[in-house]
């Protein structure tokens, strides 16, 4: 069990980039969680994969916030047109589907300029 | 929409001591998980210990223990013989047990100091 991964770790970017992060879940999870914490708060849900189908999105994930798992393996999320808003850290969490606990990744910490 | 509340924004404790970290939420359901994770300086998430509402019994993890209160909605966390490693910030987290409603929803964190 080598925990869930996500990739990279930190990221600085220029306001109006589009960047993309990278999540592997742990091998037999099937289901995968993206969340997204600011300083000092709790991480907030964006969205969720049940293998590779997209269940459930939040309000927070506007239309500029793409997410996939293509394969029902790893996912990415992509921000297009970043905002100095989207400054924050990016977590991502697996679980198995019959369980009932997530398991958290380091995060990506995105800094926009 | 439920919602998970930690009225307190920081916690202090002496090492080897107790300390007890509140949480209380709103819900409709009757039947879901409550949770307790911690996230050391280093910012990885750690699962302290869990509960399932429907279950009368407190959970128990080695030093950390729970006091659930469905009626009050109140989801408290007890630490015993307090070490330094336990310093982090501390999320209660709620998560429905529908099928639909996976997501967790975090209360605002709790600072937990140590002192030697």
């Amino acid at each position: 069990d080598t925990g869930v991964s996500q990739n990279p770790r930190h990221k600085i970017t220029k306001r109006g980039q589009n960047v993309t992060f990278r999540c592997d879940p742990i091998s037999e999870h099937n289901r995968l969680y993206w969340y997204r914490q600011t300083l000092g708060q709790g991480p907030e849900f964006l969205t969720y994969f049940q293998n590779e189908a997209q269940l459930e999105k939040s309000r927070l994930l506007s239309d500029r916030f793409s997410a996939e798992r293509p394969k029902g393996s790893f996912s990415t999320l992509e921000i297009q047109r970043t905002e100095q808003g989207d400054s924050a850290m990016y977590l991502c969490a697996s679980r198995a589907g019959s369980a009932d606990t997530q398991y958290f990744g380091p995060g990506t910490r995105l800094t926009v300029l | 929409a439920q919602t998970v509340t930690q009225s307190q924004p920081e916690m202090s404790v002496q090492e080897a001591e107790t300390v007890t970290l509140s949480c209380t939420y709103d819900t409709s359901e009757s039947d879901y998980y409550l949770f307790w994770y911690k996230q050391p300086p280093s910012r990885q998430m750690i699962l302290v210990i869990r509960q399932e509402a429907y279950k009368q019994q407190n959970a128990t993890e080695n030093r950390f223990s729970v006091n659930f209160q469905k009626a009050a909605k109140s989801f408290s966390l007890k630490i015993s013989d307090s070490q330094l490693g336990d310093a982090a910030m501390y999320f209660c987290a709620y998560r429905s047990s529908r099928a639909s409603g996976s997501r967790l929803t975090f209360g605002e964190g709790t600072q937990l100091t140590v002192n030697p």
